[in-house]
């Protein structure tokens, strides 16, 4: 399958607390790109790391990459009610196909 | 103009009837995509058209037919539909096929099918 596996499937934390989400593909990975898609509405890009970067920041999102287990994980610090929302990854090198998601749910 | 437009926002149609959603894109970008997203799923994607021609459909039933009638502008043309395929559609855009800068999306239809 081209389709990345998020987990975890689900994550409730406390406002303030560190939200860590992360995406494992099957084949090899090459731009990966996290999006945000609160609740019936589309998707908002976050932020995109290339393949021959390990980490990347964007404000309180923090994002690192292993090709060589083929994985990314997304840090949130100190996550907002805000934050709530799905949140998936996409591998430009998968051509479109999203990740299966983690919902994320902050509790003021 | 960084947004992609998608009209109506929602909508409920018969099976018998014949409707279109609508995407709008005044970005330059000359790769627009359809997708259909089911609830605690992610997006399904359905067509993708790279410079106003169709490069990809993903096996979508021909009840669902795409339009691309200019580089701006993209339809989704539906036709004796089933009530699965109820869902939220979302139009996404991107400066070219397969994008490195990412894509951008409208805000979707909720289609209704009863």
């Amino acid at each position: 399958s081209q389709q990345g596996e998020e987990d975890p499937q689900a994550l409730s934390i406390q406002e303030g607390e560190n939200a860590t989400m992360n995406c494992s593909y099957k084949t090899s990975i090459n731009n990966l790109q996290w999006y945000r898609q609160n609740s019936g509405r589309g998707l908002v890009h976050l932020i995109l790391i290339r393949s021959n970067e390990r980490e990347k920041h964007s404000g309180r999102l923090r994002v690192t990459l292993d090709t060589s287990k083929k994985s990314s994980s997304l840090l949130i610090t100190a996550s907002r009610a805000a934050d709530t929302a799905s949140y998936f990854c996409a591998d430009t090198g998968n051509q479109f196909y999203f990740g299966t998601g983690t919902s994320l749910t902050v509790i003021p | 103009d960084t947004e992609v437009t998608q009209t109506p926002k929602h909508l409920v149609m018969g099976m018998t009837n014949k409707k279109s959603l609508k995407c709008e894109q005044h970005m330059g970008h000359r790769a627009m995509y359809w997708y259909k997203q089911k609830a605690k799923k992610p997006p399904e994607l359905m067509f993708v058209y790279s410079y106003e021609k169709l490069s990809i459909n993903e096996s979508v039933p021909s009840r669902f037919s795409p339009e691309c009638p200019n580089s701006s502008l993209l339809n989704l043309h539906l036709h004796a539909l089933q009530p699965e395929d109820s869902a939220l559609y979302l139009c996404a855009s991107s400066q070219v096929p397969d994008s490195y800068y990412g894509y951008t999306f409208g805000s979707g239809t909720r289609l209704t099918v009863v």
